[in-house]
C-alpha cells in the first residue's frame, strides 16, 4: 500500500520567515495531494490540496508543490505568524479524494516571536 | 464548524470493557472515515463506510468494528479495550464522488486505564 514520509518532525521558524514542509509518497498512482492543519486539541482542517495534472497551486501565503517524478510534494508557508503555529500533515490518495487518505506523521510547526 | 458532530467528546473506561463512539457526517455526505490517532502513529485510516455499505479497510483491529446507519451516522464500536487503545478518534465525511474532501469532526479523546 502506499506509504507517505514527512520531514521535519519538528519546524522552528523566526516570525516573518518561511517554512517548507517535505512530504514523499511511494505510489505512483497517486493522484490528490492535500494538506491539513492541526491546532492543539482541535480537528485536522484542509488548508490547501493539489491534483497529479498541476506542479504547483498557491493560495494566499500558502504554496504546494509537486514532482510526480520524484515523487515528493512540499508546503511552503511565506511569512508565517503566530497564529501558523500547529502540526501539519500531508497525506496521499489514488483515488482522487477523501478515499484512501494516506496521512505522514505529521510536522510541529513552532513560529518564534 | 466542519458540520462532522462526534460524541462523546471524552471517555474514559476501563481495560477490558466496551465502547461506541457516534458520528454525524455533515447534511448531504454518503460517505464516512474513521481514524485513530495517537502520538507515535499519527493518523492511522482505520475503515470507511459509503452509503451504509463498507467500502474500505485499514489497520482495524479485529476487536473493533462500526456501522453505518439508513440515517448515515456511523457508530465505531471499541471492545476488550486495552491501554493502548487510549487515542483520539477522528471521524470525517466526505460527498462521495471522486475528488470531495475530507471534512473531519471534533474527535473523541478515548483513554483506557
Amino acid at each position: 500500500g502506499e506509504n507517505v514520509e514527512q520531514h521535519p518532525s519538528t519546524l522552528s521558524v523566526q516570525e516573518g520567515d518561511s517554512a517548507v514542509i517535505k512530504c514523499t509518497y511511494s505510489d505512483s498512482a497517486s493522484n490528490y495531494f492535500p494538506w491539513y492543519k492541526q491546532e492543539l486539541g482541535k480537528r485536522p482542517q484542509l488548508i490547501i490540496d493539489i491534483r497529479s495534472n498541476v506542479g504547483e497551486k498557491k493560495d494566499q501565503r500558502i504554496a504546494v508543490t509537486l514532482n510526480k517524478t520524484a515523487k515528493h510534494f512540499s508546503l511552503h508557508i511565506t511569512e508565517t505568524q503566530p497564529e501558523d503555529s500547529a502540526v501539519y500533515f500531508c497525506a496521499a490518495s489514488t483515488r482522487g479524494g477523501a478515499d484512501g487518505l494516506t496521512f505522514g506523521k505529521g510536522t510541529h510547526l513552532i513560529i518564534q516571536p | 464548524d466542519s458540520g462532522v458532530t462526534q460524541t462523546p467528546k471524552h471517555l474514559i473506561t476501563a481495560t477490558g470493557q466496551r465502547v461506541t463512539l457516534r458520528c454525524s457526517p455533515r447534511s448531504g455526505d454518503l460517505s464516512v472515515y474513521w481514524y485513530q490517532q495517537s502520538l507515535d502513529q499519527g493518523l492511522q485510516f482505520l475503515i470507511q463506510y459509503y452509503n451504509g455499505e463498507e467500502r474500505a479497510k485499514g489497520n482495524i483491529l479485529e476487536r473493533f468494528s462500526a456501522q453505518q446507519f439508513p440515517d448515515l451516522h456511523s457508530e465505531l464500536n471499541l471492545s476488550s479495550l486495552e491501554l493502548g487503545d487510549s487515542a483520539l478518534y477522528f471521524c470525517a465525511s466526505s460527498g462521495g464522488p471522486v475528488g470531495a474532501e475530507a471534512f473531519f469532526g471534533q474527535g473523541t479523546r478515548l483513554t483506557v486505564v
